[in-house]
């Protein structure tokens, strides 16, 4: 079956623009988080999806960076006023709903800000 | 709070012997753990997981790892190391319940070499 894909898989955009970047989860698959792997910083939780809500919005870095999720399928991740820290790899995961944990990891979108 | 550290940045390992990656979790509860494996310019694959079942793991490509409570570890091994082995692998613990159900917490990822 499909799995998790993200769009677009690379952004290159100027400091000071906003982003928008697109997860897919695989369907029926209720919870959803976004990652984000940088060389400095490892692999970082930033957002986890319940249905439509955001239970734990903890690692969001800063106020430039939000998310919202539809329907409870597609997520959008957006930062406003990209700054050159914000450069990495962003990944979106998505789990069923029983106790097994497992989270299945789309492509990710390599984000470049110049 | 919970944290996974793994013990080595990079290991090195010539193809056909054996593999050893090191982890050591804390968590304040019984953890959910994981290795997930990344190979250059790909997505990251789960290889194994342990969710309280059987201590000693067996996963994908000949992988194995074991749960020591009492040694807080969850080390991953291979009898043989092959060259597609090479790649970044990550231990992983998960968060059991409340407003974080699910998140995952990574290690700092361990490069594995393997020469011919």
């Amino acid at each position: 079956g499909a799995g998790v894909s993200q769009s677009p898989s690379n952004k290159v955009t100027e400091k000071g623009k906003d982003v928008e970047l697109r997860c897919d989860p695989i369907s029926g698959h209720t919870a959803l988080y976004w990652y984000r792997q940088s060389l400095g910083q490892g692999l970082e939780f930033l957002i986890y999806f319940q249905g439509n809500s955001a239970p734990d919005k903890s690692g969001l870095p800063s106020d430039r960076f939000s998310a919202e999720r539809t329907g409870g399928s597609v997520s959008t991740l957006t930062i406003q006023r990209t700054q050159q820290e914000d450069s990495a790899v962003y990944l979106c995961a998505s789990r069923r709903e029983d106790l097994s944990y497992e989270q299945y990891f789309g492509p990710g979108t390599r984000l470049t800000v110049t | 709070a919970q944290s996974v550290t793994q013990l080595d940045s990079h290991v090195s390992v010539s193809e056909g012997t054996p593999v050893l990656l090191r982890c050591n979790y804390s968590s304040s509860y019984s953890p959910s753990l994981f290795w997930y494996v990344q190979h250059p310019n790909k997505g990251l694959q789960l290889l194994l997981k342990y969710t309280s079942a059987a201590t000693l793991v067996k996963g994908i490509n000949g992988f194995e790892a074991e749960f020591k409570k009492s040694e807080t570890s969850f080390h991953l091994t291979k009898p043989s190391a092959h060259m597609s082995d090479a790649a970044e692998y990550f231990c992983v613990v998960s968060s059991a319940g409340g407003t974080s159900y699910g998140k995952l917490t990574f290690g700092q990822g361990t490069i594995l070499t393997v020469h011919p």
